[in-house]
């Protein structure tokens, strides 16, 4: 029984227009992470939070918006999608005591 | 700033062949390292981690000591299978941070049969 999920698998959207991506776990962890992967770029970390109706920037925040309204649930946002935003996304969790990360299927988007 | 370098960013290999992925850290602190496995469709999997010097991981035949020394952290595996291909990723973790993984590039491996 897969521990993280995400919805949607795969969405397009148009340039402009606002993408929500949702990340589901039942891990009982309390941080959450989204990460998007490129190619030649690897995995960067956007967002990520340690504890509901909180969250923090990452190293890559700009153009997009979490929110983690429970423990399991945290969403990336994208207000206005732009081309760059066009990669997959990784929605991931940990509990810190031992540092190990359990990644989600990831979610592709293309922004047309 | 704390970073992860994996030399290969591409390696091909025909079953049976030995596997030696590098990777290198630079970190402020005393991480914990980690080999994370991606395949095709899939996100990454934790292979397995190390926590101190001299420390080795290992899981399904592949395996990497922590050397402090050389910061370094690569992986083997002495004979691959084509069920092996996938992306491999080096990372770290500071102990006591935020959960903030640090990962390398990526190596991309193909097992020809």
């Amino acid at each position: 029984e897969a521990a993280v999920t995400q919805s949607p698998r795969s969405k397009v959207a148009v340039t402009g227009g606002k993408v929500t991506l949702s990340c589901h776990q039942t891990n009982n962890h309390d941080y959450m992470y989204w990460y998007r992967q490129d190619t030649g770029h690897g995995l960067r970390l956007i967002h990520y939070s340690y504890v509901a109706d909180s969250t923090e920037k990452g190293d890559i925040p700009d153009g997009y918006k979490a929110s983690r309204p429970s423990q399991e649930n945290f969403s990336l946002i994208l207000e206005l999608a732009s081309l760059s935003q066009t990669a997959v996304y990784f929605c991931a969790s940990s509990d810190l005591t031992l540092y190990e990360q359990y990644f989600g299927p990831g979610t592709r988007l293309t922004v047309l | 700033g704390d970073s992860v370098t994996q030399t290969e960013g591409q390696v091909a290999l025909s079953e049976e062949d030995f596997l030696t992925i590098h990777c290198n850290y630079s970190a402020s602190g005393y991480p914990t390292l980690f080999w994370y496995v991606q395949y095709p469709g899939e996100g990454p999997q934790l292979l397995f981690r190390a926590s101190r010097d001299k420390e080795k991981g290992s899981s399904r035949g592949f395996e990497a000591t922590y050397d402090k020394g050389t910061t370094s952290f690569h992986l083997r595996k002495a004979s691959v299978q084509e069920s092996d291909s996938a992306v491999y990723y080096c990372a770290l973790i500071i102990t006591g941070n935020t959960g903030k993984l640090i990962f390398g590039l990526g190596t991309t491996l193909q097992v020809q049969p």
